[in-house]
Formats: C-alpha cells, structure tokens, sequence
C-alpha cells in the first residue's frame, strides 16, 4: 500500500470547517483513499473513502486531486466532539488489512 | 444494533503470565481483525480472520502470540510468557467481507483491551 503524509496536528474553531490534508503521491490506480477517527480511548471509527471523485456522506466530504497524488478531508462545521486523531490510509481494492500512519491530532477550540 | 465488543476492557499482568483477550464481533461479520497500538501510534495489524481460519497472519510479532476463532464468531487472541514490551491496547474489529460498491469493505472497530505487563 502507497505511504502517506499528514500533518501532526491541527486546531480548528468550533463551527468552523476542519480541512484535514493527506499526500499519497504513489498511489497506485487501484488503490482507495480512506480515512477513519479516533477518538481518545476509543477505537477507530470510519468516515469517508473514495477513489477518483469527490464523496460526502453525512460526516464529512473527501475531495482528491485530479492526479490523486493529494486528498483533503472536509469537516464542514467542527463541534468539540470532532476532536480526534485522523487517519489517512490508501488501501488497494480488496485488500483486507489496513494500515495507519502516525494521523493527525485535530483539536477544536471553542 | 450492537457493535464490536471486547472483554476485558483492562487486563494487568506480571511478566512471564498467560493472557487471553476476547473479541465478539458485530453478528454476520464474516471477517474479524486484531491490530495493536502502543502510545501515541497507529493501529498495527495483527492478524486477520475470514470465518475460521486465518487468512492472514503476517503481523504477529513472535510464535508467542496466537489466535483463534473456533466457530467462525468469538475470537481469542492468546499471548504466552508475556513481555513488558507486550502492553498496548489490543484492538479488535469486523467487517462483512464483501467487496461493495467503491472498494473494500469498512472495518467496525471495537473499544479495545489495554494490557499492561508489569
């Protein structure tokens, strides 16, 4: 599976959109971009993933740059419950495992 | 409905002791899944279960660790003589196994036992 990069840590205001990034720049065509959370003493928790074209669901959006080297995920107004370590993670079609980078921390401020 | 569930949440132990940590995934989940995680790391698979056998089993560190799922649902993970180096949380999750609509499918993760080897 393709590596990636994500920043350590973020801060966000409360009610403010959260855009989280991700660079995957060997991702390989066959391989997904997801993303999941985790929130302290929890496990992690799904969110969003996608191949080639933008997604939203009723969490978030994930948009992925036309040569799908980069990815950003989209918290569109960030309550204090947002605050977690996100995962980026690029996951070829069909694999079962997945694997976590180090995230990022996101913090929301009130 | 209900989700992964492990038992138990903590476990405490000496070095050198036996340990077994539960994991009962969410009902009709086919695949089941461990992974560890140490202090401020990701997840790092373990092992990985379709039904009875394990498929996959590339991630556990040494022939002390071990795991089965006898009946295709509850899983045990076993570790024997255990390590200091062995305390982390031990996470467990499933997933229905198959492959929909946009690529694999997603993994329910359970809250996790936290072992401390002392």
């Amino acid at each position: 599976d393709a590596k990636t990069t994500q920043p350590p840590s973020m801060d966000c205001a409360e009610g403010r959109a959260a855009n989280l990034p991700c660079n995957h720049s060997t991702i390989s065509g066959n391989e997904y971009v997801y993303w999941y959370r985790q929130i302290h003493s929890q496990g992690p928790q799904y969110i969003i993933h996608g191949l080639k074209n933008n997604e939203t669901n009723e969490m978030a959006s994930l948009i992925i740059t036309e040569d799908r080297k980069s990815s950003t995920l989209i918290l569109p107004h960030a309550t204090l419950r947002d605050t977690a370590v996100y995962y980026c993670i690029v996951r070829v079609e069909g694999a079962q495992k997945l694997v976590f980078g180090q995230g990022t921390r996101l913090t929301i401020n009130p | 409905g209900a989700g992964v569930s492990q038992t138990p949440s903590n476990k405490v132990t000496e070095k050198g002791k036996y340990v077994e940590l539960r994991c009962d995934p969410i009902s009709g989940h086919t695949a089941l899944y461990w992974y560890r995680q140490s202090l401020g790391q990701g997840p790092e698979f373990l092992i990985y279960f379709q039904g009875t056998g394990a498929a996959d089993d590339s991630g556990l560190p040494n022939d002390r660790f071990f795991a089965v799922r006898p009946e295709g649902s509850v899983s045990t993970l076993k570790i024997q003589r255990t390590e200091r180096g062995d305390s982390a949380v031990y996470l467990c999750a499933s997933s229905p196994n198959h492959v929909a609509a946009g690529g694999a499918d997603t993994q329910y993760f359970g809250p996790g036992t936290r072992l401390t080897v002392l």
